[in-house]
């Protein structure tokens, strides 16, 4: 299993440009998230999906949007990129049963 | 109030001495308490997680809770070089989605 993975790596935007940050997992949890993580912080709750068509808004859902077409598939939208919005991107994954999140690597996302 | 506060740190301490970190919280309704391990520039991996008031052990590293006291700790015995990281809490009530609360995380160096 390759886990949860996430693309691209690395992305600069600059300000107003809109961009998707792709999430897919393999484990068929039906639990999925996005989380951002400012320079020396914790991590904070973007939207979560629980189950495909079903999604929500977590803490910090300003500027972004969502999708969940498959159980697999969790992408992230950014419309009109703003500098706020540079972080790292983790999603992460989890049974409904199971309260152990499973993250990704992370996209590192810098706005100029 | 932040609903879950760590001291970032950062803590430093020679190999093989025992490390605490601790959490506080606000939220009485939080069940499930987590500590997370965070490599640099690699996504969170669940180190492990009590449910309710207790302890937990698992190897080198004890997990406790104290609900009454809102306060939660990680202890790490027989410290290694390899546990530097960032280690962060979480908490969660468990009810419905699984929506994580994390702290600040604290970044920790051990001296060979």
């Amino acid at each position: 299993n390759a886990g949860v993975t996430q693309t691209p790596k690395f992305r600069i935007l600059k300000i107003g440009q809109s961009m998707t940050l792709q999430c897919t997992q393999d484990m068929n949890h039906n639990y999925m998230y996005w989380y951002r993580q400012d320079p020396g912080m914790g991590l904070k709750l973007i939207y979560y999906s629980v189950g495909a068509g079903i999604t929500d808004k977590g803490e910090v859902p300003n500027g972004y949007n969502v999708s969940r077409s498959t159980t697999e598939d969790f992408p992230l939208r950014l419309e009109l990129a703003a500098p706020s919005q540079t972080s790292v991107y983790f999603c992460a994954s989890s049974y409904s049963n199971d309260p152990e999140q499973y993250f990704g690597p992370g996209t590192r996302l810098t706005v100029t | 109030q932040k609903e879950v506060e760590q001291d970032p740190g950062p803590l430093s301490v020679p190999e093989g001495a025992i490390v605490s970190l601790n959490c506080t919280y606000s939220n009485s309704a939080f069940q499930y308490f987590m500590w997370y391990r965070q490599y640099s520039r690699k996504g969170p991996e669940l180190l492990m997680y009590t449910y309710s008031s207790g302890n937990k052990e698992d190897g080198r590293f004890t997990a406790q809770v104290d609900k009454s006291s809102k306060y939660i700790s990680l202890f790490i015995r027989d410290s290694q070089p390899s546990d530097s990281a960032t280690y962060l809490c979480a908490m969660m009530t468990g009810q419905g989605a699984q929506k994580l609360v994390f702290g600040q995380g604290t970044r920790l160096t051990i001296n060979p």
